[in-house]
């Protein structure tokens, strides 16, 4: 089935620090997503992206989806500590000619953000 | 409330029990989803309605899970004669659907998390 590659595993980075984490698929997806999860929470989305290509921005989030459709990354600048937390990638693809929800989600990167 | 709601929070039970867990999406959301996380591990996708029936179970790992969704809105998974590899966080999610276009962009529970003995 489609499996999805997440890097890096995790990261400990310092305050006010930027941060690169990206998702590597082996098959084309046509919607990709970034997702942040917290303890005893569920995922919450961040970014949609829907166009390869598309470079898409959320405050200090950027996401971009990669031209082959086969990849995506996600950019924090000026990490703050509420950024600790975990982050997914995840994408979908097209289901009679409409994408829907069935997401297949990466391993997720743990970040950590020393004050 | 605003958001998903799923009960309950946690439930631990012995290993050959029937197992119910319930989701209540976002009002007005017509898709729901049923997406099962083990630890360290990302979401994995089990069921999704569209309205009260089921559009995609491929993703039940077997004949001992079930779904439902009767009136088109609270969703009950089911889990019969639970084993211990059932253990995990699952959590429920819905999503709008305007104009009949799913755009995949979901809102999740914050999830039942399962332990069995």
């Amino acid at each position: 089935g489609q499996q999805l590659n997440q890097s890096p595993q995790s990261m400990f980075i310092q305050e006010g620090e930027d941060v690169s984490m990206n998702c590597t698929s082996s098959s084309i997806f046509n919607t990709w997503l970034w997702y942040k999860q917290e303890p005893g929470e569920g995922p919450v989305l961040l970014i949609a992206l829907y166009k390869a290509g598309e470079l898409t921005s959320n405050g200090r989030l950027t996401a971009q989806f990669g031209i082959t459709r086969k990849d995506s990354f996600l950019n924090i600048s000026a990490s703050i500590p509420s950024d600790v937390g975990i982050y997914f990638c995840a994408g979908s693809t097209n289901a009679g000619g409409t994408s829907y929800g069935k997401l297949t989600f990466g391993q997720g990167t743990i970040l950590t953000v020393h004050p | 409330g605003a958001g998903v709601s799923q009960t309950p929070s946690n439930k631990v039970t012995e290993k050959g029990k029937y197992v119910e867990l319930r989701c209540d999406p976002i009002s007005g959301h017509t898709a729901l989803y049923w997406y099962r996380q083990s630890l360290g591990q990302g979401p994995e996708f089990l069921i999704y309605f569209q309205g009260t029936g089921a559009a995609d179970d491929s993703g039940l790992p077997n004949d001992r899970f079930f779904a439902v969704r009767p009136e088109g809105s609270v969703s009950t998974l089911k889990i019969q004669r639970t084993e211990r590899g059932d253990s995990a966080v699952y959590l429920c999610a819905s999503s709008l659907v305007p104009r009949g276009v799913n755009t995949g962009e979901l809102f999740f529970g914050e999830g039942s998390r399962l332990t069995v003995l």
